[in-house]
């Protein structure tokens, strides 16, 4: 059973750089099962697409974040991770680690989510 | 503004079928028949419910049942228990340039 775990700081001050990682167990982050993905919730509203990565290395962005976000593996430790740039109050979001099938085309594995407030 | 679009609120009745709707372009669903429904309780992660338009994981009960017409696709629950009562998201694959695409959810009641 895969199992996914964010981590990373609660509070980022706007203008920063929002990172986060997410711990997998089950699987290695290396194989070709998964894309490795990040959802994010602002509060009260619906569910975004940021970014993933595959084992090749190869990466899909919500264009609309494209030009702030950066997805990566760290391999060494079964992890994959996210960093966000020049961070506003419009980033204050749960942010979730997720599992992408790429056969099925579904998000399978949700990690239970960190919640991220942009302030000063 | 969600890329695709679903209404905010639905509501039946237990025992009672309910359909939600999920509307995009020829771009996502009308071009791809790779749509998923996710149902997520209050502080909960979101769980998939129905894959590749009409597929259900093992698990899910078959009171959940997924299709699509055109650009529309439809999520349907069928005799309604009070567990079901949950926001509901549909995504589609969008190519390489869009990747993924969200609804905005709806919130089923069960009256």
């Amino acid at each position: 059973q895969l199992q996914l775990q964010e981590s990373g700081p609660g509070l980022v001050k706007p203008s920063e750089t929002l990172s986060l990682t997410c711990s997998v167990s089950g699987d290695s982050v290396s194989s070709s099962t998964y894309y490795w993905a990040w959802i994010r919730q602002p509060p009260g509203k619906g569910l975004e697409f940021i970014g993933s990565v595959f084992y090749t290395g190869s990466t899909y962005y919500n264009p609309s974040l494209k030009s702030r976000v950066t997805v990566s593996l760290d391999t060494s430790k079964n992890q994959f991770s996210l960093k966000l740039s020049s961070v506003t109050a419009a980033d204050t979001a749960v942010y979730s680690c997720v599992s992408w099938n790429p056969v099925f085309f579904y998000f399978g594995y949700w990690g239970q989510g960190t919640l991220v407030t942009v302030s000063s | 503004q969600s890329a695709l679009t679903q209404p905010p609120s639905a509501s039946g009745s237990p025992g009672q079928s309910v359909t939600i709707s999920c509307t995009g372009t020829s771009n996502d669903i009308g071009a791809y028949n790779y749509v998923s429904w996710y149902q997520q309780h209050p502080g909960k992660a979101p769980k998939v419910i129905i894959y590749e338009v009409s597929e259900r994981p093992s698990g899910v009960p078959d009171r959940f049942s997924g299709s699509k017409s055109g650009n529309t696709a439809s999520l349907t629950v069928s005799g309604l228990q009070a567990e079901d009562e949950a926001n509901y998201y549909c995504s589609s694959y969008a190519g390489n340039y869009w990747h993924v695409v969200f609804g905005g959810g709806t919130k089923l009641t069960v009256l």
